[in-house]
């Protein structure tokens, strides 16, 4: 699987916009971006996932840039419920349950 | 709201003791998975199941092992217990790769 980087910690302010980067240099032509977060004393949430094109779900919109070797994981409106460690991962599609966290970035959204 | 309900929430074992961890998925999803979450590290991979049969596995010992149950049941059972050992133990289980995966809200586990 191919590594991922990701900021250790970054703030936003409640209501803005959070954009929170991931790099991916070495991905393959078959694996997927897959995006989670967990916060503080509960287990990991999906969010979205995406191969190439842009997605958008009710939580998020994944932008993925053209080499593939980037993509940007955008809360539109932040809320202080979205304080969490957001994990940036990437994997083959139908690789089963093996999800190879990093150590994430950590959002503090503050009023 | 989590699909995926794991027991005991927290609990206290003497080390060399052995502990068995639960889980219960949804209906429908047969692949199950585990992962160790120690302080301040992201999950890391312990193994998973599918149909009952094991078929992945991270880098840990063979004192790990785990079982899988026709009703979307299963159990993580760890022998001879270390202080390492100490950390949130997390099922996460999914019906495919499109849904992601639910992951329940863990079991804590202190070794003494």
């Amino acid at each position: 699987d191919a590594k991922t980087t990701q900021p250790p910690s970054m703030d936003c302010a409640e209501g803005r916009a959070a954009n929170l980067p991931c790099n991916h240099s070495t991905i393959s032509g078959n694996e997927y971006v897959y995006w989670y977060r967990q916060i503080h004393s509960q287990g990991p949430q999906y969010i979205i996932h995406g191969l190439k094109n842009n997605e958008t779900n009710e939580m998020a919109s994944l932008i993925i840039t053209e080499d593939r070797k980037s993509s940007t994981l955008i809360l539109p409106h932040a809320t202080l419920r979205d304080t969490a460690v957001y994990y940036c991962i990437v994997r083959r599609y139908n690789q089963g349950g093996k999800l190879i966290f990093g150590q994430g970035t950590e959002l503090s959204v503050k009023p | 709201e989590t699909g995926v309900t794991q027991s005991p929430t927290h609990l206290i074992k003497t080390r060399g003791q052995q502990v068995t961890l639960r889980c219960s998925s949804q209906s429908g999803h047969n692949t199950v998975s585990w992962y160790q979450q120690a302080l301040g590290q992201g999950p890391q991979f312990i193994f998973q199941y599918y149909r009952e049969e094991e078929n992945g596995r991270g880098n840990f010992p063979p004192r790990f092992s785990g079982l899988q149950f026709p009703n979307y049941s299963s159990e993580l059972n760890v022998n001879a217990l270390e202080l390492d050992d100490s950390a949130l133990y997390l099922c996460a289980s999914s019906v495919g790769d499109n849904y992601g995966y639910t992951f329940g809200s863990g079991t804590r586990l202190t070794v003494v």
